[in-house]
């Protein structure tokens, strides 16, 4: 069974544009969650959707958004990038039932310039 | 709120030497428990998890961790470790009685086995 697809793997964009990340979460997987991982901040949740709701959101800037189609498929959306924004963005996915484990993608490598 | 804390965060190790991980957190609520793994360029892989029940939780490759709730502990301990077991490794808590959706990660902990 195909695991957790994120595309793009590697980007690079300049200051100030603004950039969407893509994800396919696992078959039958409704929830899909989203982390900032960055040497100096480590591991931070962004938020979470499922059924194309967003039930959770992390402490991050209104320039961070995400949405969730009705297959399960969700995107991530950065606008205005700034220098820190810089970082692996993971994307999760897991059935909604209490315990369930979380799988992770191989993230996308966002560099700004 | 819940917070993690990885006591080490480099640990450097001779193969077949055992190592130890240490994870403590910081929780008003109950919480499920996590080791997770990332290779190089890599996302995170689950290792083990604690959700109730038997205190001591074992990966299939040899990893076991153990829950202890009155020292708000959750330390990876492995007797031998391998050169492929280079990795970076998170410990992680999410709140219990609900989907675990939301995880909180420590910063963690770079483990390094030299030959």
């Amino acid at each position: 069974k195909a695991g957790v697809t994120q595309t793009p793997r590697y980007l690079i964009k300049t200051r100030g544009q603004q950039v969407t990340l893509s994800c396919s979460p696992i078959s039958g997987h409704r929830s899909v969650s989203w982390y900032q991982q960055t040497p100096g901040q480590g591991l931070q949740f962004l938020f979470e959707y499922f059924s194309e709701t967003q039930r959770n959101k992390g402490n991050f800037p209104g320039r961070f958004s995400g949405r969730q189609f009705s297959n399960s498929r969700s995107e991530m959306n950065v606008s205005t990038l700034e220098l820190g924004d810089s970082a692996l963005y993971l994307c999760a996915s897991s059935f909604d039932s209490e315990g369930n484990t979380i799988y992770f993608g191989e993230g996308s490598w966002l560099t700004v310039v | 709120a819940q917070s993690v804390t990885q006591l080490d965060s480099q640990v450097p190790v001779f193969e077949e030497a055992p190592v130890e991980l240490r994870c403590n957190y910081s929780s008003s609520v109950s919480v499920y428990l996590f080791w997770y793994v990332q290779y190089p360029n890599q996302g995170l892989q689950l290792l083990l998890k604690y959700l109730s029940g038997s205190t001591l939780v074992e990966s299939i490759n040899g990893f076991e961790a153990e829950f202890n709730k009155s020292q708000t502990s959750f330390h990876l301990r492995k007797p031998s470790v391998h050169i492929s077991d280079t990795a970076e490794y998170f410990c992680a808590v999410s709140v219990s009685g609900g989907s675990n959706y939301k995880l909180t990660f420590g910063k963690g902990t770079l483990l390094t086995v030299n030959p």
